[in-house]
């Protein structure tokens, strides 16, 4: 089925522990998103990319990297993980501009627990 | 700052009583309001996009309404299935159509 793609849907993590959250769309869309989801908070935006090999930071980008080496992936690396990265990871994509009316696509998520 | 305020937080209604979500937003250069609903565990799930003030969209028993400052997401005659979080984000003009996003209004429909 076409859509985003997101590995692991769980994780715990020990405090300074780094690692990895795989999202992959097949959808050949050039714009891709991490969004982190605290309790109570609204979705907020950690990194994008407009294509293959374009990143920038969003609103909350400390402690996470990101890379783009194909359209398909946009991998969120997190180093020397802490509490506060405690949350769910929402990855998401989209078209075009002209697609506009169709929103995003957005994965299931991945739930990381640091402790 | 662009912001996006969603109310209530958490609405609780009996199966057939309708209502409206409210999300107000002050931003500059307005490009697009979107509604998603969130199930528990699950992703967002796409909704409406609204443009311009005046617009409204359908969809089974939800229409959403656009203004200058905020839109209305409303539900008729709700059934237990519409129970979910409903999500407002707005884009705006500049940028690389990234969302800012609303806390999000949890609906509870009961039988």
């Amino acid at each position: 089925n076409a859509g985003v793609t997101q590995t692991p849907k769980f994780r715990i993590l020990k405090i300074g522990q780094s690692m990895t959250l795989q999202c992959t769309q097949d959808m050949n869309h050039n714009y891709m998103y991490w969004y982190r989801q605290d309790p109570g908070m609204g979705l907020k935006l950690i990194y994008y990319s407009v294509g293959a090999g374009i990143t920038d930071k969003g609103e909350v980008p400390n402690g996470y990297n990101v890379s783009r080496s194909t359209t398909e992936d946009f991998p969120l690396r997190l180093e020397l993980a802490a509490p506060s990265q405690t949350s769910v990871y929402f990855c998401a994509s989209r078209g075009s501009f002209v697609s506009d009316a169709y929103g995003y696509t957005f994965g299931s998520g991945t739930r990381l627990t640091v402790v | 700052e662009d912001q996006v305020t969603q109310s209530p937080e958490a609405l609780r209604l009996q199966e057939g009583e309708s209502s409206s979500l409210n999300c107000s937003y002050t931003v500059s250069g307005l490009r697009g309001l979107f509604w998603y609903r969130q199930d528990p565990g699950k992703g967002p799930e796409f909704l409406f996009t609204l443009y311009s003030a005046g617009e409204e969209k359908e969809k089974e028993r939800l229409k959403a309404t656009l203004t200058k400052k905020e839109s209305f997401l409303h539900i008729t005659a709700p059934k237990p299935e519409d129970s979910a979080t409903y999500l407002c984000a707005v884009q705006i003009d500049s940028g690389y159509s990234t969302l800012t996003f609303g806390k999000g209004t949890m609906l509870l429909v009961s039988p």
